[in-house]
């Protein structure tokens, strides 16, 4: 069975600060998808980053970076220097490989004050 | 920027009417999605569609639901008899054909309201 969790139901920070958002997955398949997906209060869904399972390099694009450790099966997400219009709820989501339904997790939802 | 649309944005229904939500994936994506997010929670998997059938599908989807890819460029999902507990976010969302699954992109979304 696959499962997604994410256990930081809410965090807030203030502008400027780092955060950091966990993502632990759980599936038995050796080829698999992770993503990140960010939901502002306007409600649509916006696709952030895919990692492969046989890819471990971490990424960054811009403010954000992902740390991606299959030893510990977490998919990472930092913000630096958090803005205000980064608030948003954030979903980390996994495909099996040759699969097609994605399981998201229950999502963080992130407040950046000013 | 090619986008997936979904119309209508908002529909209300009373319980027990069928409803048809509709999606216009964008043009060259070949694998096309259901997904539904009840109020303040998760994104859930209801269903994909690739080569005008059904590839897989939630436990959710039973038979109440039914997609159709009625012409070459709309995707709708068909819910027979409405339930209170329909009330939720329905997204669409394609991808294109690759090694393995690319990226969905998402629509804005139809927020549907069974009464």
């Amino acid at each position: 069975a696959q499962k997604v969790t994410q256990a930081q139901t809410e965090i807030s920070v203030v502008e400027k600060e780092d955060v950091t958002l966990d993502c632990v997955y759980e599936t038995r398949d050796t080829t698999y998808y992770l993503f990140w997906y960010k939901q502002p209060p306007s409600g649509e869904l916006v696709f952030l980053i895919r990692r492969n399972s046989f890819d471990e390099q971490n990424e960054i694009s811009g403010r954000y970076s992902w740390n991606f450790q299959k030893s510990t099966s977490s998919f990472n997400f930092t913000i630096t220097a958090s803005q205000v219009v980064d608030s948003a709820v954030y979903f980390c989501a996994l495909t099996r490989g040759g699969g097609f339904k994605t399981i998201f997790g229950a999502g963080t939802r992130l407040f950046v004050k000013a | 920027e090619p986008e997936v649309t979904q119309t209508p944005s908002h529909q209300v229904t009373q319980m027990g009417q069928e409803v048809i939500l509709r999606c216009v994936p964008i043009s060259n994506h070949l694998y096309f999605y259901w997904y539904r997010q009840i109020l303040g929670q998760k994104v859930e998997f209801l269903v994909s569609f690739y080569n005008n059938e059904i590839s897989e599908k939630s436990e959710i989807f039973d038979d109440q639901f039914s997609v159709e890819r009625p012409d070459g460029s709309n995707f709708t999902l068909k819910i027979r008899s409405t339930k209170l507990e329909d009330s939720a976010m329905y997204f669409c969302a394609s991808s294109e054909r690759g090694e393995g699954p690319y990226e969905q992109y998402f629509g804005p979304g139809t927020r549907l309201t069974v009464t």
